[in-house]
């Protein structure tokens, strides 16, 4: 089945530090990737919509400038979380397809934890 | 304004039991859904989905159930097992696009 790969799986930083996270499609290639984020107990919430060679789109509220979300190749987008404050800590997850009968594949998330 | 609504925070069942969790919808231009199990610290895997021509889709365990009327949606699972334990999202996507609306977790507890 489809694999979706999300590096790293948790990060600490430190406040006003830039990290960067990777999702790769490993056998498929990946038109569009989601990008996530999950606050505790909380729903996961669209953040941006990116397609591959082009700008992402970003849901209302979400810094495109803060989250900087690069979709250079068919198997590859990268969110990079810039000047990270403590609020930005979170479980961020990404998601790519079209593939399979759900039509999109999550990877396994990120826990960043900003200090 | 939550569009999928998931009303219920968290369930108890015991094993062998039936677990059904519930999902409304508002938007009716969504026409597929899914559920989705998540463990902590992982990303969601996918169950089982079904799109707005049916009303039922079965696959082992796993059975959605889709009232169109009522904008409602259920997931069965029989019989529960203690592995079942875990959070179940429902999301909803839009003939317009592929992006999913998510609702906020059901925690399904199945006790052995």
């Amino acid at each position: 089945g489809a694999v979706v790969s999300q590096h790293p799986s948790w990060v600490i930083c430190k406040s006003g530090t830039s990290v960067k996270i990777e999702c790769r499609s490993l056998d498929f290639q990946a038109t569009t990737m989601f990008w996530y984020r999950q606050f505790p107990k909380q729903s996961l919430m669209l953040m941006a919509t990116s397609n591959e060679g082009s700008k992402a789109t970003y849901e209302q509220g979400v810094e495109k400038d803060k989250f900087l979300i690069n979709h250079a190749s068919l198997t590859l987008s990268t969110l990079t979380v810039t000047s990270a404050h403590p609020e930005d800590s979170s479980f961020y997850i990404c998601s790519a397809g079209p593939t399979g009968e759900s039509g999109y594949t999550f990877g396994s998330g990120t826990r960043l934890t900003v200090v | 304004d939550q569009q999928v609504k998931q009303n219920s925070p968290s369930l108890s069942v015991q094993e062998g039991r039936i677990s059904i969790l519930n999902c409304d919808y508002t938007n009716s231009m969504f026409d597929y859904f899914l559920w989705y199990k998540k463990y902590p610290a992982e990303g969601p895997t996918f169950l089982i989905s079904i799109s707005s021509i049916k009303d039922k889709n079965e696959d082992g365990r796993f059975t959605v159930f889709l009232n169109k009327s009522a904008k409602h949606l259920s997931l069965h699972i029989v019989p529960s097992q203690p592995g079942d334990s875990a959070v179940y999202f429902c999301a909803a996507r839009g003939n317009a696009g592929n992006m999913l609306t998510f609702g906020g977790g059901t925690r399904l507890m199945v006790k052995p």
